[in-house]
């Protein structure tokens, strides 16, 4: 495997379910990125995993929780959603040296996510 | 708050034409910016990164011009072909949090033969 991988590609829940995304990147990055791209909005950032600290868009419910066991690996567990969290969830992943981030983040293909 | 926008939102062109996208940023501090493309249904893949100390990037048909001072990046792409169909993404990197993106909505592009 190469460059950022995600699983599953596709799913569909019921809104009482538990199901979790699964993220890993194969680049050596120290940096983990959820993000979340609807048909109403532009791309936008979830969680940031950055040189063991964590870093929140305080606009995402609780019903998403992020866990990074190690830098290759991220996971988004999801329970309770809603109809409108239906959407793409793509994970990206960086290089960060200290406070200075001026390098690209690369993206997996996403998992479509659908809440029935 | 960090505002991206891109125009135009869609645009349809016939194979061969030399085509600019545009993308406007409302705060000039930025780190970097980078053009993206999207393919219907899939993740997104890095075309060009600008660092805000350079004025432009180039790779094969593709060439991104910065202006940090006026919060503008254009996107040239010439000799268009039906494989460029996709929709183009602008992001803008921000200090004030760690690694954070801020996107546009994208330009939806359709190279026809």
């Amino acid at each position: 495997e190469t460059g950022v991988t995600q699983t599953p590609r596709h799913l569909v829940m019921g809104m009482t379910n538990k199901k979790s995304l699964k993220c890993e990147q194969h680049l050596g990055h120290n940096a983990m990125y959820w993000y979340k791209q609807s048909a109403k909005k532009p791309l936008e950032l979830m969680f940031v995993y950055s040189l063991e600290e964590r870093v929140e868009n305080n606009s995402v419910p609780s019903r998403f929780s992020p866990e990074c066991p190690n830098s290759s690996h991220l996971f988004l567990h999801l329970h309770t959603l809603q109809p409108e969290d239906s959407a793409l969830y793509l994970c990206a992943s960086s290089q960060r040296t200290g406070t200075y981030d001026s390098y690209e983040q690369y993206f997996g293909p996403g998992t479509r996510l659908t809440v029935t | 708050k960090q505002e991206v926008t891109q125009i135009p939102a869609a645009l349809s062109v016939p194979e061969g034409e030399n085509l600019v996208l545009n993308c406007s940023f409302t705060d000039s501090a930025i780190y970097n910016l980078q053009w993206f493309r999207q393919d219907p249904g899939k993740g997104l893949t890095s075309l060009l990164l600008i660092q805000s100390s350079q004025r432009e990037q180039t790779s094969g048909r593709l060439n991104a011009s910065l202006d940090k001072s006026s919060g503008r990046s254009t996107l040239y792409i010439a000799a268009s072909q039906p494989g460029d169909s996709a929709t183009y993404l602008c992001a803008v990197k921000g200090g004030s949090t760690l690694g954070r993106l801020y996107f546009g909505r994208g330009t939806q592009l359709t190279v026809w033969p």
